[in-house]
């Protein structure tokens, strides 16, 4: 079955290190990829989007992903995390005929002084 | 510009009632998108539509329900409430389909007793 997978539910790092959220899919087609961060009694925001091209994709608020086909996944990047920076992350999958953004469950992240 | 609203806030119903959902997008923006996002499961992909028409659904049942309306805003209806819809509903809006980046609102606490 198609499915998005994000394999940490919660990750804790000091702030200033760097951070990588994993985001893995199964899909026989290349999907279109996103990142969202949910901040708390907040909507959703798009950190990043993959389509094509360079598989590194920078995005908002320091953020960067890396599309790996050969690991079916696109993980999340920042090298240097601020305390603003804690919230819940969304993986999301778009694969065309399927006409729907697949979500992963979240990682939440919390920053530590 | 003012993003997506979403009203009520917060909305408190009794199991065997129905609830409307209300979303007004971006201006400009034709598609208007549903989830849901009940504690523990992400978010689930719940209605679209674009132009007033429903170009597709999850996999939600019938009591699940809404509509778009010649200005683009769109209300979402759930008939016949039962304890597992309490969730927070989120709408999102974009230029007009998948590819094109989704605007998401705060959403809508719904709780059902």
């Amino acid at each position: 079955a198609q499915s998005v997978t994000q394999p940490d539910i919660h990750i804790t790092v000091s702030e200033g290190a760097s951070l990588e959220l994993r985001c893995n899919y199964s899909y026989g087609a290349t999907p279109y990829l996103f990142w969202y961060v949910q901040s708390p009694g907040q909507g959703l925001q798009l950190l990043l989007k993959y389509f094509s091209g360079d598989t590194l994709v920078q995005g908002i608020k320091g953020f960067e992903a890396e599309f790996k086909r050969s690991q079916s996944s696109f993980n999340l990047r920042k090298p240097s995390v601020h305390w603003s920076d804690a919230a819940e992350y969304f993986c999301a999958v778009f694969v065309s005929g399927n006409e729907k953004l697949t979500f992963g469950t979240g990682t939440r992240l919390t920053i530590i002084p | 510009e003012a993003g997506v609203t979403q009203s009520p806030t917060h909305l408190i119903k009794t199991r065997g009632q129905q609830a409307t959902l209300r979303c007004s997008p971006i201006s400009g923006h034709t598609s208007v998108y549903w989830y849901q996002q009940a504690l523990g499961l992400g978010l689930q992909f719940l209605l679209w539509y674009d132009e007033g028409e429903e170009r597709n659904r999850g996999n939600f049942p019938p009591r699940f329900s809404g509509r778009q309306f010649p200005n683009y805003s769109s209300e979402l209806n759930v008939n016949a409430l039962e304890l597992e819809d309490s969730a927070l509903y989120l709408c999102a809006s974009s230029l007009g389909g998948i590819r094109y980046e989704q605007y998401f609102g705060p959403g809508t606490r719904l709780t059902v007793t």
